[in-house]
């Protein structure tokens, strides 16, 4: 079991928008921040977000981050199909003293 | 540009022990905090340890420790990660990762993986 949790799938149409959660603890998300990474099938992660909402250069902006409390939220609009891939949230862990994971999220473009 | 370029597949018995490399590229080892990160088949990510060759500390998971030791060569400007005592639950991608210059955690580079089969 995953110390962050995140729903296992998600759809959506092309052109849609999908937003994707991240739940944790005040240990956790409730006490740092939050980043987002992508991982296409067969390949290393890559980042999306930090800083709960900033994206890295190269990044489009249909790629979003917030953070309220002790939940985080992804969301991507525009949805190509070149988007299906898994998602994970991951932060600091302050009780653990480790990173913890989202168990990851599964996009899929109808 | 950055690169992290891993070592190659490793097949491993239970038992053994295996040491995974990390070569970084355009940018210095010295500057930066470096991730261990795994992921089983099918499964989702999970985080085994830091270093920092600056300070020279390194933190791994409680589950890892006195199983796992994370070093570092500057004159190649290369990680690693060894994990002893290998059992089967072990198989998986191991990837090292770059933590960049945000606020927190964000792992702005990662290497390529590499897989580790433990198999008797």
């Amino acid at each position: 079991q995953s110390v962050l949790t995140q729903p296992p799938s998600v759809s959506a149409a092309p052109g849609q928008k999908v937003t994707i959660s991240c739940s944790g603890s005040s240990s956790n998300i409730g006490s740092d921040y939050v980043s987002w990474y992508q991982q296409l099938p067969g390949t290393a992660p890559k980042l999306l977000i930090y800083d709960n909402y900033k994206r890295p250069s190269g990044i489009p902006d249909r790629f979003s981050g917030s953070k309220s409390g002790t939940s985080a939220t992804l969301g991507i609009t525009g949805l190509q199909t070149g988007d299906e891939a898994d998602y994970y949230c991951a932060t600091w862990d302050s009780s653990l003293s480790a990173v913890v994971f989202g168990g990851g999220t599964k996009l899929t473009v109808l | 540009q950055v690169q992290l370029v891993q070592s190659g597949a490793e097949v491993k018995k239970p038992g053994a022990s295996v040491k995974v490399s990390c070569k970084a590229s355009a940018y210095s080892l010295t500057d930066y905090y470096m991730h261990w990160m795994r992921q089983a088949p099918g499964q989702g990510l999970e985080w085994v340890g830091w270093m920092h060759p600056k300070s020279g500390g390194s933190q791994s998971e409680q589950k890892f420790q006195g199983r796992v030791a994370m070093t570092w060569d500057t004159s190649t400007n290369t990680a690693y990660v060894e994990l002893s005592g290998l059992r089967s639950d072990d198989t998986a991608v191991y990837y090292c990762a770059r933590d960049g210059v945000g606020t927190s955690l964000d792992f702005d580079y990662w290497g390529q993986g590499t897989l580790v089969t433990v198999s008797s």
